[in-house]
């Protein structure tokens, strides 16, 4: 299995402010995934961090708005920037691969945007 | 989209199995049937996955039809802390597999 955190596990923010947002993973994984869940809704996959290379987004996300970094394969940060109130959701990391069986999900962090 | 359709809410007295089924008509060959559940409040948490045999471990089982196109989780004693919303998924058996979610079932135990 694999154990995930994620920091800051809660924040409220201003509209127009930026929150940079850190996983960590206990071992070396091969997948890192970032969901996004609004209020009430399921989860949106929002992108894939890529260790090496620019992340992989899905359709409806772009890297303007939520650049990723992936530096090693236990750590990577997704930012919200030039935040809104439509920013306000949950977002969490995801993590798979180098013998893991199945995808692991973090806590989550909750982001309130006022 | 979600290639797969559930009922939006089921209920279950405790102690009792809970069945939670799901459509998947369009699977394709390579494709697994995966069940997670979230409870309030947390991250997803993975259950079970199959390919065309029925499967079981500690938390649940799974039944999957001959055809392919749909499936059945079984919680065999349902409890109080089974109460979470349940996402049935497809999708190929690969760490570079995307998983996407669709709306679930929110499943809730009565005492």
């Amino acid at each position: 299995s694999a154990v995930i955190s994620q920091k800051p596990s809660r924040d409220i923010c201003q509209r127009g402010t930026s929150l940079t947002i850190q996983c960590q993973v206990d071992s070396q994984v091969t997948m890192m995934f970032w969901y996004r869940q609004q209020p009430g809704q399921s989860l949106t996959l929002i992108a894939t961090a890529n260790q090496g290379s620019e992340a992989t987004y899905e359709s409806g996300f772009v890297i303007d708005k939520f650049p990723i970094s992936r530096p090693n394969l236990t750590f990577s940060t997704l930012t919200v920037s030039n935040m809104s109130p439509e920013d306000s959701s949950i977002y969490l990391c995801s993590v798979e691969g180098q013998g893991l069986l199945e995808q692991y999900f973090g806590p989550g962090t909750r982001l309130t945007v006022t | 989209d979600a290639k797969t359709t559930q009922p939006p809410s089921m209920d279950c007295a405790e102690g009792r199995a809970a069945n939670l089924p799901c459509n998947h008509s369009t699977i394709s060959g390579n494709e697994y049937v995966y069940w997670y559940r979230q409870i309030h409040s947390q991250g997803p948490q993975y259950i079970i996955h199959g390919l065309k045999n029925n499967e079981t471990n500690e938390m649940a089982s799974l039944i999957i039809t001959e055809d392919r196109k749909s499936s059945t989780l079984i919680l065999p004693h349902a409890t109080l802390r089974d109460t979470a919303v349940y996402y049935c998924i497809v999708r190929e058996n690969s760490s570079a597999s995307k998983i996407i979610f669709g709306s679930g079932t929110r499943l809730s135990i009565r005492p």
